[in-house]
């Protein structure tokens, strides 16, 4: 049991380019998300999903995508990188019952 | 949207000292309340919760927090403090009708010193 997975760990993007922060869970959990955390700011959620098929926006979702087409994966995709993006990503699944998170280990993103 | 509010950013305290971190939320609506812990280049770990019942719920490491509703308020608290409690503390909120949307707070980050 892994719980939550998260790759790659560390990540340098040039402005413009694109990649996928990939997540994935072991716990059969319908809900998944993805947060920003950035020095002061907390945790920010971006998206997040109640299942396969389903998503809706966070409080920041302006330039990144998701999509779910399994209960297991849940990848944040950013379209253009910007220097604003830079930040460490954290994906979460939920116990749909007891309403506890469970966490990843984080993605550390820098864009040039 | 939610805010939630903590209002210290660092706390030091020393090794065996109590310790409370403060929490207030902006809803008047029903609320469930989270307390994380975050170590150093880690993930969030839960420590513990509320959802309803006994408003002094018992978390993980001998945490404890009280939710106040008439104060909108989920402090933290330790009645004696190691080391090994070294972290960053966030305080979360979730809309009880929905709770698909968390809301952290920005942070406490509590050093013992020895």
């Amino acid at each position: 049991n892994a719980g939550v997975t998260q790759t790659p760990k560390f990540q340098v993007l040039k402005t413009g380019q694109s990649m996928t922060l990939q997540c994935a869970q072991d716990m059969n959990h319908e809900y998944m998300s993805w947060y920003r955390q950035d020095p002061g700011m907390g945790l920010r959620l971006i998206h997040y999903s109640v299942g396969a098929g389903i998503t809706d926006q966070g409080e920041v979702p302006n330039g990144y995508n998701v999509s779910r087409s399994t209960t297991e994966d849940f990848p944040l995709r950013l379209l253009s990188a910007a220097p604003s993006q830079t930040s460490v990503y954290f994906c979460a699944s939920r116990n749909g019952r007891t309403y506890e998170q469970y966490f990843g280990p984080g993605t550390r993103l820098t864009v040039t | 949207a939610q805010s939630v509010t903590q209002l210290d950013s660092q706390v030091p305290v020393f090794e065996e000292a109590p310790v409370e971190l403060r929490c207030n939320y902006s809803s008047s609506v029903s609320v469930y309340l989270f307390w994380y812990v975050q170590y150093p280049n880690q993930g969030l770990q839960l420590l513990l919760k509320y959802l309803s019942g006994s408003t002094l719920v018992k978390g993980i490491n001998g945490f404890e927090a009280e939710f106040n509703k008439s104060q909108t308020s989920f402090h933290l608290r330790k009645p004696s403090v190691h080391i090994s409690d070294t972290a960053e503390y966030f305080c979360a909120v979730s809309e009880s009708n929905t709770g698909n949307q968390f809301y952290f707070g920005t942070g406490t980050s509590l050093t013992v010193i020895p």
